[in-house]
């Protein structure tokens, strides 16, 4: 089976840098991806990891760690915008077909 | 069109009715996906398409069914609806010969049963 975990909601204020976990168990596990979702809107991609170690999009850097399990979303330098939910999704490969598994997202408040 | 859309926008539907949600994407995708969201959830995967012709089920299939006549068309079709489907459905699309690929969503559809 499939199973993902992170965290429910995370506050933090303008500026600062926050960290959002994500630890699975899936069969098939092929990478991890990262996805924002603000309210009312559809998810948009983020970043993808497939190997081990740390992948940087400007602000947003999302690192992945295959023999933990585990991977986490790091924002830094916060903007009121970043409110929003992110999902973590693991991509399984199935009889060479890639399906998707999602987290139940993170809901991160930014504060003034 | 540029990108993925869906069709309606919003429904409020008779429990026991017949419903169809379309998704039209112009990005020559080979993959499409159904997922519905519901509060306090992530996505979770109804049907996939990996190419046009054949369908899949994902995690939530009962209820649902799916076809794919051609690459850029993949409609979603509730044959009873009962209240336990209202829901918000996003539609997705990949490039599915990128096993790294990124999804891209529709706006969704937000459906209520009653």
């Amino acid at each position: 089976g499939q199973s993902l975990e992170q965290p429910s909601e995370v506050t933090a204020v303008e500026g600062a840098i926050v960290q959002i976990n994500c630890t699975y168990q899936t069969s098939g596990f092929y990478g991890l991806s990262w996805y924002q979702q603000h309210d009312g809107g559809a998810p948009t991609f983020l970043s993808y990891n497939a190997l081990d170690g740390l992948e940087e999009t400007g602000r947003f850097s999302s690192f992945l760690s295959r023999s933990d399990s585990y991977g986490y979303l790091l924002l830094q330098e916060l903007q009121m915008k970043d409110s929003a939910s992110y999902f973590c999704a693991v991509t399984a490969l199935t009889r060479n077909f890639n399906k998707f598994y999602f987290g139940s997202g993170t809901k991160l408040n930014v504060k003034p | 069109i540029a990108g993925i859309t869906q069709a309606p926008t919003s429904q409020i539907l008779a429990a026991g009715r017949r419903m169809t949600l379309r998704c039209t994407q112009d990005m020559r995708h080979n993959a499409m996906y159904w997922y519905r969201q519901d509060l306090g959830l992530g996505l979770r995967l109804i049907h996939y398409s990996n190419t046009a012709g054949t369908t899949g089920k994902g995690e939530v299939p009962d209820g649902y069914s799916v076809s794919r006549a051609n690459t850029d068309d993949f409609p979603l079709t509730l044959a009873s609806a009962v209240p336990s489907q209202t829901s918000v459905y996003f539609c997705a699309s990949s490039d599915a010969g990128d096993l790294g690929n990124e999804q891209f969503f529709g706006p969704g559809t937000r459906l209520t049963v009653l």
